[in-house]
């Protein structure tokens, strides 16, 4: 199983530009997260999807969108890059069950994306 | 509000030493409890996790955390500390509300180095 898979590794682009960071996850996970790391900022959560059809809202969601593809993949569109959007991006998922709440929170991540917005 | 407080930015210890990295950490049902680890240009793998019962919990590389619910902490340590323990340390804590289960909260991290 390769896990989590996050294309590209890489990425510059200049202000205005769009681009779309690729997540997959050969898990059978229900829930798929986005975050980005900054530096003295720990991880901050972009957007999460809980289930396949279901998108939310995580604690920066401003410049970004998201698309559940189905259950393996979950995308993040930069529609106009900001230098703010500079960061390091990681995707994560989880297997979460309604039916058995617990200790299926573990968070799966994948290597991250860097971005630089120029 | 949730939320989880790592004592600590930078912590640096000299190799074979106690390495003690702090989390504190607030919820008003009972936590289920998280420590990732995220080496250089890496991203961030589970190094132990408390749930349920018992209070002491081991983890990958020697590490383990003691849940100590009466002081709300949830401390990591590893006996004598490796050059290769150099790395970010993430605690974090499951979300209690209905609204945000689903989710993990997160403290800011804190970065470990090992002196040889």
């Amino acid at each position: 199983n390769a896990g989590v898979t996050q294309t590209p590794k890489f990425q510059v682009l200049k202000t205005g530009q769009s681009m779309t960071l690729q997540c997959a996850q050969d898990m059978n996970h229900n829930s798929m997260y986005w975050y980005r790391q900054d530096p003295g900022m720990g991880l901050r959560l972009i957007y999460y999807s809980a289930s396949e059809g279901t998108t939310d809202k995580g604690e920066v969601p401003n410049g970004y969108n998201v698309s559940r593809l189905n259950k393996r993949e979950f995308s993040l569109r930069l529609e106009s890059a900001a230098p703010s959007q500079t960061s390091v991006y990681f995707c994560a998922s989880s297997e979460i069950s309604v039916a058995r709440p617990g200790p299926f929170n573990e968070q799966f991540f994948g290597p991250g994306t860097r971005l630089t917005v120029l | 509000a949730q939320s989880v407080t790592q004592l600590g930015s930078h912590v640096s210890v000299s190799e074979g030493a106690l390495v003690l990295l702090r989390c504190n950490y607030s919820s008003s049902v009972p936590p289920y409890l998280f420590w990732y680890v995220q080496y250089p240009n890496q991203g961030l793998q589970l190094l132990l996790k408390y749930t349920t019962g018992a209070t002491l919990v081991k983890g990958i590389n020697g590490f383990e955390a003691e849940f100590k619910k009466s002081e709300t902490s949830f401390h990591l340590t590893k006996p004598s500390a490796h050059m290769s323990d150099a790395a970010e340390y993430f605690c974090a804590v499951r979300g209690a509300q209905a609204g945000n289960n689903r989710k993990l909260i997160w403290g800011l991290g804190t970065s470990l180095a090992v002196n040889p």
